[in-house]
Parts: structure tokens; C-alpha cells; sequence
């Protein structure tokens, strides 16, 4: 039941832009994107509830297709504290589990 | 502030030790999640608990492997007869309804080595 991500590693300039795909073969009831620094605690950034539903800032945003059990994270103009891996994340139906995705690391060079 | 404590940070134990992990949530929640995560992975679910009540577990967690939340407050995860491949970094999540709308908020975790 762990979504899959795709990439599964990026390296950009600051300054590009990054899509970073979540796919599951299951149905996604939400969707959540975490980004990890390394050594740290994975970091909350948004949360998608509804299909079709798009979130996020002006840099960093997020969409969610229900049907086709999909969810993409948008970087823009990436920074240097961009860096890390991101996980996309979805509950189970009973809300008891959750399952991380495979994770995408993202580095942004100088 | 992650609102959430966890003890010890760092722990690095010979195989076959038992070591005990403690999360402290700063404010109330009802539920609490242990998770773990090795490098270069995902963290994993392992268990879960409603108040007092342990309702759900990973197959992940083996018979070595017990956890308890026994006020509904701070919760141990106690492995037993540790082996090399126990070492990961183990993440409490406590969350409430509002998890779902506000996200999991992660502790700083404790990263295990067994040597």
C-alpha cells in the first residue's frame, strides 16, 4: 500500500523548477507531503482532502487527482533550503495507519 | 517546538540489549503513533494507540518488540534481545482528529544503533 514516488532522486540550480509525482494503486482518501532534512524529523507542508483540490504557497504547492489515485508536489524557483527528500503520505481507511511513499530526494546546487 | 519529547536522542546498544524508548506529547492527544525508519527509506508504521488503548499493529513489530501508553499520556516503546537490524530511527506522532486537517507533527526522534 506504499505509494510510489517518482523521481527518485533530483538535482536542480537554484532557481528551476520540480514536479515530484505520488501514485498509488489503492484509493487515496488524502494525501499529505513531508519534507525530511537529513538527520531530522520528517516536516509537515500541506495536506490535500479533496480530489481535485490544489494547495500550497506561491514556491511550493501541491495538487491531487482522486481518480487517478495521483498527487503532485511543485517546487518553483527553487532555494538551497529546498533540499531534502519529500514524502508524499495517505491513511488508511480507518485513519490507524498511515503509509509514506518511497521518498524523492531533491538536491538544489548553487 | 515539535510538541513532542523524545528520550534518549541518541542511543547505541550492544546486540542482544534491551533498550526502552520514552515519547512525551506536550499537550494532550488522544492517539499516538510510533513509527520507524531506516536510511534511505520512508518511515514505517508500527504501531498505534487510542488513549490507553494499543488498537493497531505492524507485522513490523515483532514479538521483541512492546509498546505501551499506560495513562494515555507518555508512551515507551521497549525492544528486546536487539539485533543489528533494529537499527533505525524511531519516530512518535501523537495526533488527534485535527491530524487529518493539520498534518502529522513529528518528534526529533531516537536514533538507534546496535553494535
Amino acid at each position: 500500500q506504499q505509494p510510489v514516488q517518482s523521481p527518485q532522486a533530483v538535482i536542480l540550480r537554484e532557481g528551476e523548477d520540480a514536479v515530484i509525482n505520488c501514485s498509488s494503486s489503492k484509493a487515496l482518501y488524502s494525501v499529505h507531503w513531508y519534507r525530511q532534512k537529513h538527520g531530522e524529523a520528517p516536516v509537515f507542508l500541506m495536506i490535500l482532502l479533496k480530489g481535485g483540490e490544489q494547495k500550497g504557497h506561491e514556491k511550493i504547492s501541491a495538487s491531487f487527482n482522486e481518480k487517478k489515485q495521483q498527487s503532485s508536489l511543485y517546487l518553483t524557483a527553487s532555494q538551497l533550503s529546498y533540499s531534502g527528500t519529500y514524502f508524499c503520505g495517505t491513511p488508511s481507511l480507518t485513519g490507524n495507519q498511515f503509509y509514506f511513499g518511497t521518498g524523492t530526494s531533491l538536491t538544489v546546487i548553487p | 517546538d515539535t510538541g513532542v519529547s523524545q528520550n534518549p536522542r541518541h542511543k547505541i546498544t550492544k546486540r542482544g540489549q534491551n533498550v526502552t524508548f520514552r515519547c512525551d506529547p506536550i499537550s494532550e492527544h488522544n492517539r499516538l503513533y510510533w513509527y520507524r525508519q531506516t536510511l534511505g527509506q520512508g518511515p514505517e508504521f508500527l504501531t498505534y494507540f487510542q488513549n490507553e488503548a494499543q488498537l493497531e499493529k505492524s507485522r513490523l513489530l515483532s514479538d521483541r518488540f512492546s509498546a505501551e501508553r499506560p495513562k494515555g499520556s507518555f508512551s515507551t516503546l521497549e525492544i528486546q534481545r536487539t539485533e543489528q537490524g533494529d537499527s533505525a530511527m524511531y519516530l512518535c506522532v501523537p495526533g488527534g482528529r485535527r491530524v487529518t486537517n493539520y498534518g502529522y507533527t513529528f518528534g526529533s526522534g531516537t536514533r538507534l544503533t546496535v553494535v
